[in-house]
């Protein structure tokens, strides 16, 4: 079945440095990823829309500058957290739309958790 | 994004025992979909069920549909101690998924 790898699983760096984690469509392309990011206890927040080839989407509220978000391929897509503080600390998951599918599913990766200390 | 509402937030029950899960939506949808995480995973998606379809069974799961109310449910019966774990609907529309704020089920020995 279609997969989503997503890497690193887990990270964790000092504040002020960058950490990019990277989401592959493994057996699809991928023209469309998401990226979402959860907060302990809570629900997933749409962070913003990638599509191959252009530039991301944000969704209101998420800095531009701080989350980059680049597509260069139909099968990667890679989110930079940089210049990280403490309260990027999250749960991040992207998530890629496979169009192959007749219900148009989403495949999600398995997450990345970041903690920035 | 628009979130949805599930309810209950939290739901303790024993082993054995169904759990029922709700979730309500805002706007129109293509499909609304079901998904578990377990605590500090990633999302697995559990059952898609269409606009037009009312209900949808898997396995132990049963999913139902109420597009006039803008509702869903998921069923879980006879549950299990691995079904302990966080559940989220999300609406599909034209693009993105909206996410309902989850359900955290717990289910004791």
């Amino acid at each position: 079945g279609a997969v989503v790898s997503q890497h690193p699983s887990w990270v964790i760096c000092k504040s002020g440095t960058s950490v990019k984690i990277e989401c592959r469509s493994l057996d699809f392309q991928a023209t469309t990823m998401f990226w979402y990011r959860q907060f302990p206890k809570q629900s997933l927040m749409l962070m913003a829309t990638s599509n191959e080839g252009s530039k991301a989407t944000y969704e209101q509220g998420v800095e531009k500058d701080k989350f980059l978000i680049n597509h260069a391929s139909l099968t990667l897509s890679t989110l930079t957290v940089t210049s990280a503080h403490p309260e990027d600390s999250s749960f991040y998951i992207c998530s890629a739309q496979n169009l192959g599918l007749t219900n148009y599913g989403y495949t999600f990766g398995s997450g990345t958790r970041l903690t920035v200390v | 994004s628009q979130q949805g509402e599930e309810d209950p937030q939290a739901l303790s029950i024993q082993e054995g025992e169904n759990a029922t899960m709700n979730c309500s939506y805002k706007t129109s949808i293509n499909n609304l979909q079901w998904y578990r995480q377990n605590s500090g995973r990633g999302l697995v998606h559990l059952i898609l069920i269409r606009s037009n379809e009312r209900e949808k069974h898997s396995g132990r799961l049963r999913v139902t549909l109420d597009t006039s109310k803008k509702s869903s449910s998921l069923l879980i019966t006879a549950s299990r101690a691995a079904d302990t774990a966080s559940y989220f609907c999300a609406t599909a529309g034209n693009y993105q998924l909206i996410w309902g704020a989850g359900t955290k089920l717990i289910i004791k020995p």
